[in-house]
C-alpha cells in the first residue's frame, strides 16, 4: 500500500515556478512530511519538511495543505540543475524509524 | 566537512562471494540506515539503526545483514550475495529520525553475475 502518491513526471520551463504536488492521505497527526531531490544515481539531497505550517527556505517552499492529506513543493525560480527525481516521504505510521520513499516525480525543466 | 562516506563505490562479483559494504558518517548521528534502489521502484530501505547494538528490519531485508559496533560506522553485509541484489545502494544518516534531515552517502553500485 502506497504511503505517498506523486505523478511520475513533470515539465517546467526555465525560470518559472515548479509546483510539485504529493498526497500522503495515510499521515499521522506527528509525522512530517519531508521532500528529497536525486540528481542522476547520486544520493538523494534533503530539500525541506513540514509537520502542519508552510515552510520556506532557500532552496524551496513547502505549502501543506489544512487536512495535512496533501502537500506541495514549489520550486520559485526553477533553473535546468534543477532536473531531478522529487521524493515526498513521511514516516511509516506502524513504524517510526522506517521510511517510504515513493517513486517520486521527475521534474524536467526545460530552456 | 559533514559526509556519509560508502565504500567501494563500485563493485563487480560473482554469486555467494561474501561482501561487506562500508558507510561511515563524521556527525555524531544515532541513526543510520541503508536504503536499495532499482529501476523503477524508488528507494526501499534494508535496515535502520537507532543508535549502537540497535538495529532493525526495513522493507527489504531479506539477504542482508548489518551490524552497529560504533556510533560512526554501519556496514551493510551480503553473506551469500544473489545476481538479484545487483543495485544501488545508499547509507544514510541523521540525528533523529522522522524530526531532522537524512544525509546521504554517494552510493555504491553493485553488480552480482
Amino acid at each position: 500500500d502506497a504511503k505517498t502518491t506523486q505523478p511520475p513526471s513533470m515539465d517546467c520551463a526555465e525560470g518559472r515556478a515548479a509546483n510539485l504536488p504529493c498526497n500522503h492521505s495515510t499521515i499521522s497527526g506527528n509525522e512530517y512530511v519531508y521532500w528529497y531531490r536525486q540528481i542522476h544515481s547520486q544520493g538523494p539531497q534533503y530539500i525541506i519538511h513540514g509537520l502542519k505550517n508552510n515552510e520556506t527556505n532557500e532552496m524551496a517552499s513547502l505549502i501543506i495543505t489544512e487536512d495535512r492529506k496533501s502537500s506541495t513543493l514549489i520550486l520559485p525560480h526553477a533553473t535546468l540543475r534543477d532536473t531531478a527525481v522529487y521524493y515526498c516521504i513521511v514516516r511509516v505510521s506502524s513504524d517510526f524509524n522506517k521510511f517510504y520513499f515513493g517513486s517520486g516525480t521527475k521534474l524536467n525543466v526545460k530552456p | 566537512e559533514a559526509q556519509v562516506t560508502q565504500n567501494p563505490r563500485y563493485l563487480i562479483t560473482v554469486t555467494g562471494k561474501k561482501l561487506t559494504v562500508t558507510c561511515s558518517q563524521n556527525m555524531n548521528h544515532e541513526y543510520m540506515s541503508w536504503y536499495r534502489q532499482d529501476p523503477g521502484l524508488g528507494l526501499r530501505q534494508i535496515y535502520y539503526s537507532m543508535n549502537v547494538e540497535v538495529t532493525d528490519k526495513g522493507d527489504v531485508p531479506e539477504g542482508y545483514k548489518v551490524s552497529r559496533k560504533e556510533k560512526r560506522n554501519f556496514p551493510l553485509i551480503l553473506e551469500s550475495p544473489s545476481p538479484n541484489q545487483t543495485s544501488l545502494y545508499f547509507c544514510a544518516s541523521s540525528r533523529e529520525p522522522g524530526v531532522s534531515e537524512q544525509y546521504f552517502g554517494p552510493g555504491t553500485r553493485l553488480t552480482v553475475t
